[in-house]
């Protein structure tokens, strides 16, 4: 079975300021990993995915993601918020053995002036 | 370019009401899903599709139905509503299990 935490439900930071949001998988055979982003009130959106090439993966509005095996780990980083990144944020998994793709429960993201 | 298109967008039903959602997409994907997002819980899978024809059981399927008649199209079917089914309902399409897939903008359905 695979499945995906995210720790922190609720991240605030300050415009200008790193966002750091964390992603930690589990999957028996090697994962695609996936981030997600939802603005209030739509539907999700693709930042960046991970499948086996690149371990550092770069995504759409400046966020890139690293994959470290060892760590089964795949947080999200973006070294200077913008008020346009106050969003929810998903991590997904899934693998060449399963038919889901399996989400995490969100992390909140507040960007404050 | 549309991509994935959810009817209707809001939607409130007695308990023991019936609906239809309708989810439709423009790109031609084999693989379609269902999911209802509740807040803390992320994103659960009710029932998917692997293609025109086909549809099967996710994580949470109780109380829904599907249909995949067209392969631009998946139903999903609520035939007696109840509180436990108040919802975000998206439903979302692949190329592939591997691959990106594409939401829809969301139904949201609320039984009194």
């Amino acid at each position: 079975a695979q499945s995906v935490t995210q720790l922190g439900s609720h991240v605030s930071v300050s415009e200008g300021a790193l966002v750091l949001l964390r992603c930690n998988y589990s999957s028996s055979v090697p994962p695609y990993l996936f981030w997600y982003v939802q603005y209030p009130n739509q539907g999700l959106q693709l930042l960046l995915k991970y499948t086996s090439a690149a371990t550092l993966v770069k995504g759409i509005n400046g966020f890139e993601a690293e994959f470290k095996k060892s760590e089964t780990s795949f947080h999200l980083t973006k070294p200077s918020a913008h008020m346009s990144d106050a969003a929810e944020y998903f991590c997904a998994v899934t693998n060449a053995n399963d038919y889901k793709l399996s989400f995490g429960a969100g992390t909140t993201v507040t960007v404050r002036a | 370019n549309a991509g994935v298109t959810q009817t209707p967008k809001f939607r409130v039903l007695k308990t023991g009401q019936s609906m239809t959602l309708l989810c439709a997409q423009d790109m031609n994907h084999e693989y379609m899903y269902w999911y209802r997002q509740d807040p803390g819980m992320g994103l659960r899978l009710i029932h998917y599709s692997v293609g025109e024809g086909t549809t099967a059981k996710g994580e949470v399927p109780d109380g829904y139905n599907v249909s995949r008649l067209k392969k631009q199209n998946f139903l999903l079917g609520l035939e007696s509503a109840a509180p436990s089914q108040t919802s975000v309902y998206f439903c979302a399409s692949s190329y592939s299990r591997l691959t990106e897939a594409f939401f829809g903008q969301g139904t949201r359905l609320t039984v009194v």
